[in-house]
């Protein structure tokens, strides 16, 4: 069964570093989502892609978040500089677009990011 | 701005017993699309069950069935016959029917499953 990978699993940084999480959706999935998780919380989205085109990022903190999907298959989420805050799990989830808008996403296994 | 509220933090039910769990949500549409997913320790989160606004007839997966009340705008996740394996994370999420509109999870019940 197709399922939508991440990695790495576990990431530990120090605050200000760079950080990058990196997702491979279902193939032939053309919306790709990043959500963050703070522990005991539903996911919040980030980042939406349609192909290789963002169609939301209204809550990417664009400072200092990033996102690309730059031949509309996998994608990058990097953070730069990490801060305190940022330590949650990073979720990557994938879906086909249907004209009823009842599309099922899929979800990746999640990057768990603490930052130190 | 459509929100989604789940009520109780934290559920224990006991083992072939049936518990449910409780979401409401605000939206001024018509046309929607309501889910519950599932998110075990340390496991990815999975679709449980779907249910279409339009739809009167409330959706059932196996163990689990929803009670919808679209006009309490309420959806409610029964599940029967508990098993150890259900203890997990339970999110509540809407989508509007449009295409690429993106969803939106509640904050999510922690329930256990006690043998």
């Amino acid at each position: 069964e197709a399922e939508v990978a991440q990695s790495p699993r576990y990431k530990i940084t120090e605050k200000s570093q760079a950080v990058a999480f990196w997702c491979d959706p279902i193939s032939g999935h053309a919306t790709l989502y990043w959500y963050r998780q703070i522990l005991g919380q539903g996911p919040e989205l980030l980042v939406q892609f349609q192909d290789e085109s963002v169609v939301d990022d209204s809550q990417l903190p664009k400072d200092r978040f990033s996102a690309e999907r730059l031949k509309g298959v996998d994608s990058t989420l990097k953070i730069q500089p990490a801060e305190l805050g940022d330590s949650a799990m990073y979720l990557c989830a994938s879906s086909q677009p249907t004209s009823g808008g009842q599309e099922t996403q899929y979800f990746g296994p999640g990057t768990r990011l603490l930052v130190l | 701005a459509q929100t989604v509220t789940q009520s109780q933090p934290e559920m224990s039910v006991q083992e072939a017993e049936t518990v449910t769990l409780s979401c409401t949500y605000d939206t001024s549409e018509n046309n929607y699309y309501l889910f519950w997913y599932k998110q075990p320790p340390s496991r990815q989160m999975i679709l449980v069950i779907r249910q279409e606004a339009y739809k009167q007839q409330n959706a059932t997966e196996n163990r689990f069935s929803v009670n919808f009340q679209k006009a309490a705008k309420s959806f409610s996740l029964k599940i029967s016959d508990s098993q150890l394996g259900d203890t997990a994370m339970y999110f509540c999420a809407f989508k509007y029917n449009n295409y690429g509109q993106n969803f939106v999870f509640g904050p999510g019940t922690r329930l256990s499953v006690l043998p």
